[in-house]
């Protein structure tokens, strides 16, 4: 079974904060993904990669920077944590291939007070 | 104009009923047609896919494509409390190395026992 995992299920930080969260996946999946989710909006991209130490702007990458250093770790850094950056946020991985079925892990509910 | 509209519900259904759950979007592009299902507090898990148009059975739920009117629905037959879940469309383009994925903000799905 592929498995996602990310560092932590619930955050709480202060405005001004720099916060990081992580994602793994054991799959070796070349294609990792993080998006957002808020009531009534869905899922919306952040970042995206699909290879180590390359990275994409998705939708809504204001206010936030990716890092992956190696194929299993992509990691999602809020430079300065604003209120507004209050959410739901999932990774996810996919092989390149004929149908990029998206694998995603459990969440990181973020609250900046 | 979002790329993909579907109705956030909720929806509530007894066990036994018959779900129909829909998305509508405006991209023809779109090849890959997909149904996931996030039980609460979990990460999104993909329950069916099609590609291109016409219809796919699995179990208790079958998936249908109108690439004409672009839309597309999710039946659940014989309805269970297990299915009280939030469905989510989404729907990738063709590309070489990755598909972006756009989704639907989700239909809550509440089977009454």
């Amino acid at each position: 079974d592929v498995k996602v995992t990310q560092s932590s299920r619930y955050l709480v930080k202060r405005t001004g904060e720099k916060v990081f969260l992580e994602c793994v996946q054991d799959m070796d999946h070349e294609n990792m993904f993080w998006y957002r989710q808020d009531p009534g909006l869905g899922l919306r991209l952040i970042y995206f990669s699909y290879d180590v130490k390359m990275k994409e702007k998705g939708d809504i990458p204001e206010g936030y920077s990716v890092s992956r250093e190696k194929k299993e770790r992509f990691s999602l850094i809020l430079e300065s944590a604003s209120t507004n950056q209050t959410s739901m946020y999932l990774c996810a991985s996919s092989l390149t291939g004929d149908f990029p079925e998206q694998y995603f892990g459990p969440g990181t509910r973020l609250t900046v007070t | 104009q979002k790329e993909v509209e579907q109705d956030p519900g909720p929806l509530s259904v007894p066990e036994g009923a018959i779900v129909s759950l829909n998305c509508t979007y405006s991209n023809s592009a779109f090849q890959y047609f997909m149904w996931y299902r996030q039980y609460s507090r979990k990460g999104p898990e993909l329950l069916m896919y099609t590609y291109s148009s016409g219809n796919k059975e699995d179990g208790r739920f079958t998936a249908q494509v109108d690439k004409s009117s672009k839309y597309i629905s999710l039946f659940i037959r014989d309805s269970q409390p297990s299915d009280s879940a939030t469905y989510l469309c989404a729907m990738s383009a063709e590309s070489v190395n990755f598909n972006k994925f756009y989704f639907g903000s989700g239909t809550k799905l509440n089977v009454k026992p």
